[in-house]
């Protein structure tokens, strides 16, 4: 089983669009993350939920909005983004039984 | 945050045993040293961890300096599928902040 599902894989949208990306997990565990990535880059952090509430957000720009209905989904709404966002974002979970992240596909964003 | 440095490129040939260093040098004694590596078009997936002691599973060994201010990252026989960028994050106790570094590219060589 997948334990973390991102759509949607790829997404194209222009500096005046509002889209989402989702999240989705079924494994009850309860600290969920979104990552930045550019290329040949390393992951950077930008937010993390623990029990549906924001526990860190690391100075991210407002144009960047997560929010966490409930344990099994993340989402993060873009709006107004700029092209130098383009990149792939990536969400995590936070195993707690073992302390280990598992990392969900990405979904690579194109901001034209 | 603590920080790690990692060389960042490393070759190795197939079948050998690879050691990937990581320094970190300001580590805190409730900081625990976290093994994740990327393959290409992939996220990252978890390794290995440990605080202390030396640490074994299927996919690799780490080994802790006495005085925690460095580890090494051990794969006992590097395969090409083992070619990746390998990240070494400290990861204090009780919270959920996982900040990458620039890793290390390693190749493996046929």
């Amino acid at each position: 089983d997948t334990e973390v599902t991102q759509t949607p894989k790829h997404l194209v949208m222009g500096m005046t669009n509002k889209k989402s990306l989702k999240c989705e997990q079924h494994m009850g565990h309860r600290a969920m993350y979104w990552y930045k990535q550019k290329a040949k880059k390393p992951p950077e952090l930008m937010f993390v939920y623990s029990y549906e509430k924001l526990s860190i957000n690391e100075s991210v720009p407002s144009r960047f909005s997560p929010e966490c209905p409930n344990s099994s989904l993340l989402n993060l709404h873009l709006h107004a983004l700029q092209p130098e966002d383009s990149a792939l974002y990536l969400c995590a979970l936070h195993k707690d039984n073992t302390g280990e992240l598992f990392f969900g596909e990405g979904s690579r964003l194109t901001v034209l | 945050d603590a920080k790690t440095t990692q060389p960042n490129s490393m070759e190795s040939n197939e079948e050998e045993p690879v050691h990937l260093p990581c320094n970190h040098s300001t580590i805190s004694g409730t900081d625990y040293i976290h093994w994740y590596r990327q393959l290409p078009s992939q996220g990252p997936e978890y390794v290995i961890h440990g605080l202390t002691s030396n640490v074994n599973n299927r996919m690799a060994s780490l080994a802790i300096a006495e005085d925690r201010k460095s580890s090494t990252l051990i794969l006992h026989r590097a395969t090409l599928r083992d070619a990746a960028v390998y990240y070494c994050i400290l990861v204090t106790s009780g919270t959920y902040k996982y900040i990458f570094g620039t890793g290390t590219r390693l190749k493996v060589l046929a």
